[in-house]
C-alpha cells in the first residue's frame, strides 16, 4: 500500500487567483496522477505526472489551466490556475503500486467564490 | 473509447438486505477491473479488485467477479450494515499497468436501521 498526504484539505479561494495542491507520497513511485471530482459526480483523470518529464494531459485539460510539477519520485503539485466557480471540486493525487492497485489522497475540495 | 457504466442511485436498502451494485464496462483489451469505496467525508478507498476473467474479488463480506462473457462486475453483499453507507465506484484500469482508471458514475447506498 502507500499513504498519499494532500494539502490543503480544503480551500475556499476568489475567482481569477491560483491554487497549489501539494500531493506526498510514503514511498517512491514512477507515476503520480490527479484527478478531478465535480460536485455530485465521478472522478476524471486530469494527467499523468511523470518525473524528470513534462506531464501527460487528457484530453480537454491543458498545462496552462493546470500545470503539474514533478520534482522527485514522492512528490507533485498540481496548479489550478485563473480559478472559475466551475472549478470548483474536489482534486486527488493518486499512486499505483506494482501490484496495480491505485491508491488516492484524501482530496482537496476547493470552492472558487 | 473505454468506459464503466454503474446503476443509478440513490439505493435504499435495510440492515441485513442483499446489496447488488451493477457494474457494466466496454474495454479493449483486458483490463483489471475494480471496486472503490468513499465513505462519507472521507477519501476513496479500494475496496475489492480482479484481474483477469472469472477471478473474484472479496472483501469485507463484498464481492464482484469478472465477467469477460457479459462484461460485467456486480457488487454483491449478502447482508449490508448502517456502516456500509457509502458512495461506491466501480473502475477498469487502461491499458495494462498505467495506472490510469476510468471510473462509473458512483452509486450511493444509503443503509437503514
Amino acid at each position: 500500500s502507500a499513504v498519499i498526504s494532500q494539502k490543503p484539505s480544503r480551500d475556499i479561494c476568489q475567482r481569477g487567483t491560483s491554487l497549489t495542491i501539494q500531493c506526498q507520497v510514503d514511498s517512491q513511485v514512477t507515476m503520480m496522477f490527479w484527478y478531478r471530482q465535480q460536485p455530485g459526480q465521478s472522478l476524471t483523470l486530469i494527467a499523468t505526472a511523470n518525473q524528470g518529464s513534462e506531464a501527460t494531459y487528457e484530453s480537454g485539460f491543458v498545462i496552462d489551466k493546470f500545470p503539474i510539477s514533478r520534482p522527485n519520485l514522492t512528490f507533485s503539485t498540481l496548479t489550478v490556475s485563473n480559478m472559475s466557480p466551475e472549478d470548483s471540486s474536489i482534486y486527488l493525487c493518486s499512486v499505483n503500486t506494482l501490484r496495480g492497485e491505485a491508491f488516492f489522497g484524501q482530496g482537496t475540495r476547493l470552492t472558487v467564490v | 473509447g473505454d468506459s464503466v457504466t454503474q446503476m443509478e442511485g440513490p439505493v435504499t436498502l435495510s440492515e441485513e438486505a442483499f446489496l447488488t451494485i451493477n457494474c457494466t464496462y466496454t474495454a479493449t483489451g483486458y483490463p483489471s477491473l475494480f471496486w472503490y469505496v468513499q465513505y462519507p467525508g472521507e477519501g476513496l478507498q479500494l475496496l475489492l479488485k480482479a484481474t483477469k476473467a472469472d477471478d473474484k474479488g472479496s472483501n469485507k463480506g463484498f464481492e464482484a467477479t469478472y465477467r469477460k462473457e457479459t462484461t460485467s462486475f456486480h457488487l454483491e453483499k449478502g447482508s449490508v450494515q448502517v456502516s456500509d453507507s457509502a458512495v461506491y465506484f466501480c473502475a477498469l484500469s487502461v491499458g495494462g499497468n498505467t495506472g490510469k482508471l476510468i471510473f462509473g458514475q458512483g452509486t450511493t447506498l444509503q443503509v437503514k436501521p
